[in-house]
């Protein structure tokens, strides 16, 4: 069956610009996350989406970062005001249910310049 | 706070040797642990997981691991090691309950060589 997808794969901005970034999880699938990775921070926790509850968006690093998901299915994650540091490879996950294992996509390589 | 620490940022064994990929972890309470191995360009994916059952974990790619209490780690083997193998691996914890996002270890980059 299909696994998770995001899009774009690779996208490049100038500093100062908004990005979206999209992830289509498993079908089925109730819980969402997304991470970063980046060279000099490793893998990091951004945000958890389960269900209807609250996401837990204890993980993102500024108020330029947000992420919605509609209608428990498709994530967008939003970067503001892009900065050189945003710069890294972010990766989207999905889980059958809140303790299981997670599914990861592709992930989408953004570089700032 | 849940944490994993990598041993061996690189590792680096003979087609065919044995592989082993070390991760001690902290957690205040018992621990989901996990590890995931990545490919050049590619995602994540799961090799195995430690769920609180059977202490000695059975993954894809003929990989294993042993959950030690008593030693907080959950080191990765496998018996002999194939060039196909060559990735890096990154052990996490979490997965459950309120601390169900994952928290990674640094990462061990794999070489098998000839």
């Amino acid at each position: 069956g299909a696994g998770v997808s995001q899009s774009p794969s690779n996208k490049v901005t100038e500093k100062g610009k908004d990005v979206e970034l999209r992830c289509d999880p498993i079908s089925g699938h109730t819980a969402l996350y997304w991470y970063r990775q980046s060279l000099g921070q490793g893998l990091e926790f951004l945000i958890y989406f389960q269900g209807n509850s609250a996401p837990d968006k204890s993980g993102l690093p500024s108020d330029r970062f947000s992420a919605e998901r509609t209608g428990g299915s498709v994530s967008t994650l939003t970067i503001q005001r892009t900065q050189q540091e945003d710069s890294a490879v972010y990766l989207c996950a999905s889980s059958p249910r809140r303790d299981g294992e997670q599914y990861f996509g592709p992930g989408t390589r953004l570089t700032v310049t | 706070a849940q944490s994993v620490t990598q041993l061996g940022s690189h590792v680096s064994v003979s087609e065919g040797a044995l592989v082993l990929l070390r991760c001690n972890y902290s957690s205040s309470v018992p621990p989901y642990l996990f590890w995931y191995v990545q490919y050049p360009n590619q995602g994540l994916q799961l090799l195995l997981k430690y769920t609180s059952a059977a202490t000695l974990v059975k993954g894809i790619n003929g990989f294993e691991a042993e959950f030690k209490k008593s030693e907080t780690s959950f080191h990765l083997t496998k018996p002999s090691a194939h060039m196909s193998d060559a990735a890096e691996y990154f052990c996490a914890v979490g997965g459950t309950g309120t601390a169900s996002k994952l928290t990674f270890g640094t990462g061990t980059r794999l070489q098998v060589t000839l």
